[in-house]
């Protein structure tokens, strides 16, 4: 199984600040893919990133794919109390199945008004 | 749209008793999933449907049987529940490989005491 790590596990912050998590693994990944979950729901798919080198914004969020592809990192920029939950990264194994997706551990995402 | 519904939200169980939580997408996906989400573990695989009449083991399959019953639906059994199988169980749904986006249900809290 590869393994996804995520960093860091916790993150609390004041809002309007900025902020990156990662995900690094020494294994290659066709896709990588970020999530968020707030609590008493399922992950939500954010992005997902395919080439490595790949960069992708979301209004705040930037999301870059290493050139790799072994890891990514997600940005915010000026941070909200809305983006508060568990960031996922999740990646999907290279010359694998097409069906699995290996799940890092999550970063839990604080952001104090 | 209700996406991916799942039945029941919570459940509390005595060991060795037995249960089956369902699983229903309406958006006409191929591929279905259920994963379980542990504390400090993220989410794991537990067994795949990558399309009607097939299913497949993913990197936690033991103790629990699934079932494709159809198009849309795929249901999760734990034949004789153990406590080490409380957590949060999640169903998921894509159209087809991993690029596709992946839809997760509400998640079904499961307690086995």
């Amino acid at each position: 199984t590869q393994l996804l790590e995520q960093s860091p596990q916790f993150l609390s912050i004041q809002e309007g600040e900025n902020l990156t998590v990662y995900c690094n693994s020494s294994s290659v990944f066709s896709s990588l893919q970020w999530y968020r979950q707030e609590p008493g729901e399922g992950p939500v798919l954010l992005v997902t990133v395919v080439t490595g080198g790949e960069v992708k914004k979301l209004k705040r969020l930037t999301f870059q794919f290493g050139d790799a592809r072994k890891d990514s990192s997600l940005h915010i920029t000026a941070a909200q109390p809305g983006d508060t939950g568990l960031y996922l990264c999740a990646g999907e194994e290279s010359g694998g199945s097409n069906y699995k997706l290996t799940f890092g551990k999550g970063t839990l995402l604080t952001v104090n008004p | 749209n209700a996406g991916v519904t799942q039945t029941p939200k919570f459940q509390v169980l005595k060991t060795g008793q037995s249960m089956t939580l369902q699983c229903a997408q309406d958006m006409n996906h191929n591929s279905m999933y259920w994963y379980r989400q542990d504390p400090g573990m993220g989410l794991r695989l537990i067994y795949y449907s990558a399309s009607e009449g097939t299913t497949d083991k993913g990197e936690v399959p033991n103790g629990y049987n699934v079932s494709r019953l159809n198009k849309r639906e795929f249901s999760l059994r734990l034949e004789s529940a153990a406590p080490s199988q409380t957590s949060v169980y999640f169903c998921a749904s894509t159209l087809g490989k991993l690029r596709n986006t992946i839809y997760f249900g509400e998640g079904s809290w499961l307690t086995v005491v």
